[in-house]
This record gives C-alpha cells, sequence and structure tokens, in this order.
C-alpha cells in the first residue's frame, strides 16, 4: 500500500472550477482505478485503466476524466459538470495472481467544493 | 451488472464475542471475493480473500465462507477486540478479472 501516493490529502475548490487529483504508484502495477466514497454508499467506480494510453468508464464516470499517459500515474480531473463532486477519493493499483487482480488503495483525497 | 448486498449495515458487539457478515452477488461469473477493512480517514485495507474453486479460508481471527449455489459470502471474526472496529467492505469481481463491485460496508463496533 506504501507504494501508492495520492495527494494533496486535503483540496478545497470553488465550484466551478476544473480540478485535478493526483494518483502514482511505484509498485509496477498494470491496472489502475479511481473510486468515490460517500457516507453509506460504499466505494463507487469512476475509472479503471488496464494499460497504458487505455481506460474505460466505471458505473459513475459522467463529471470526470483521466489520463493515463504513464504507467505509474493515473490522474482524475473532476470537471464542472459535475453535479455534487464533495467527496472521498480513492485510487488504487493491481497486479496479476493467478489471473485474479487484487486491489490496493492509496490514502485518498478528500475533496470540498463549496 | 454485478450487484453486492451487504448486511448489517451496523453491528455491535462485546470485546471477546464474534462478528459475522453477510453479502449476496448476483453475477454468477464472480470468482473472486475479497474483503476490506476501513478505520476513519483511512484507507481500506485488504484482510481476506477466497476465489470461487475454495468454500472456506481462514487467517487467525478472520474466516470467510462461500456457498456459490445461493451466491452469498460471510465474513466471520472470533474474539474480537477494540482495535477490530471499522468498516467493512466486500466486493465480488463479477465477470471481470479487473474490476470489482463493493457492498455498501458494515460498521463494526467492539465495545471493550
Amino acid at each position: 500500500d506504501g507504494g501508492i501516493t495520492q495527494s494533496p490529502k486535503y483540496l478545497f475548490r470553488k465550484e466551478g472550477q476544473n480540478v485535478t487529483l493526483s494518483c502514482e504508484q511505484n509498485l509496477n502495477h498494470d491496472a489502475m482505478y479511481w473510486y468515490r466514497q460517500d457516507p453509506g454508499q460504499g466505494l463507487r467506480l469512476i475509472y479503471y485503466s488496464q494499460i497504458v494510453n487505455d481506460f474505460q468508464k466505471g458505473d459513475i464516470a459522467e463529471g470526470y476524466s483521466v489520463s493515463r499517459e504513464k504507467k505509474e500515474s493515473f490522474p482524475l480531473t473532476v470537471t464542472s459538470a459535475q453535479k455534487n463532486p464533495t467527496a472521498f477519493y480513492l485510487c488504487a493499483s493491481s497486479i496479476s495472481d493467478s489471473h485474479i487482480y487484487k486491489q490496493y488503495f492509496g490514502p485518498g483525497t478528500r475533496l470540498t467544493v463549496t | 451488472g454485478e450487484n453486492v448486498e451487504q448486511h448489517p449495515s451496523t453491528l455491535s458487539v462485546q470485546e471477546g464475542d464474534s462478528a459475522v457478515i453477510k453479502c449476496t452477488y448476483s453475477d454468477s461469473a464472480s470468482n473472486y471475493f475479497p474483503w476490506y477493512k476501513q478505520e476513519l480517514g483511512k484507507r481500506p485495507q485488504l484482510i481476506i480473500d477466497i476465489r470461487s474453486n475454495v468454500g472456506e479460508k481462514k487467517d487467525q481471527r478472520i474466516a470467510v465462507t462461500l456457498n456459490k449455489t445461493a451466491k452469498h459470502f460471510s465474513l466471520h471474526i472470533t474474539e474480537t477486540q477494540p482495535e477490530d472496529s471499522a468498516v467493512y467492505f466486500c466486493a465480488a469481481s463479477g465477470g471481470s478479472n479487473y474490476k470489482l463491485t463493493f457492498g455498501k460496508g458494515t460498521l463494526l463496533t467492539v465495545n471493550p
């Protein structure tokens, strides 16, 4: 887990502004993920990427965008189109273990938009 | 897609008692079922997992059981301690090796 970093830990933005959340991993993991966590809602998948230069929408991709230009990095942009962006955002990465991809999480970024 | 239901949403036990959290899943293609523990303000930590070709797995005080026919799996914690207090999430892989679908979590409180 220590090999997955997210910055910053807390982020504050004004409504209408785009904001980019950082996620870096030095574990040589192939796949990376972004989740959103709200109280009582569990973890909901925003986007995931299996390999560099490729990514897929998760269950709640509207209002978010990602890029995967390097294996180590998977930044998430929260756009002004996201209607309720205040949440705890978790990045994860995974590597195959006999064809099962075990996911490990970063420390998270708590985004507050006012 | 996969749907995971988790019960109960809150669970309070006395120190030393056992705790059981149950999850059901919808996609019969699911073959991987991890459990995560999340302490307040921290990241979820993978604590135990089970694959569909195994019915039970144990790691010290923690065990997970899987019933593929009924599509449910459970987390069992024995001899609970105050440090077991956290939110626990179950998840299922659905038909994908890459993705997980999570339950909504169970807040476990162990009272000293």
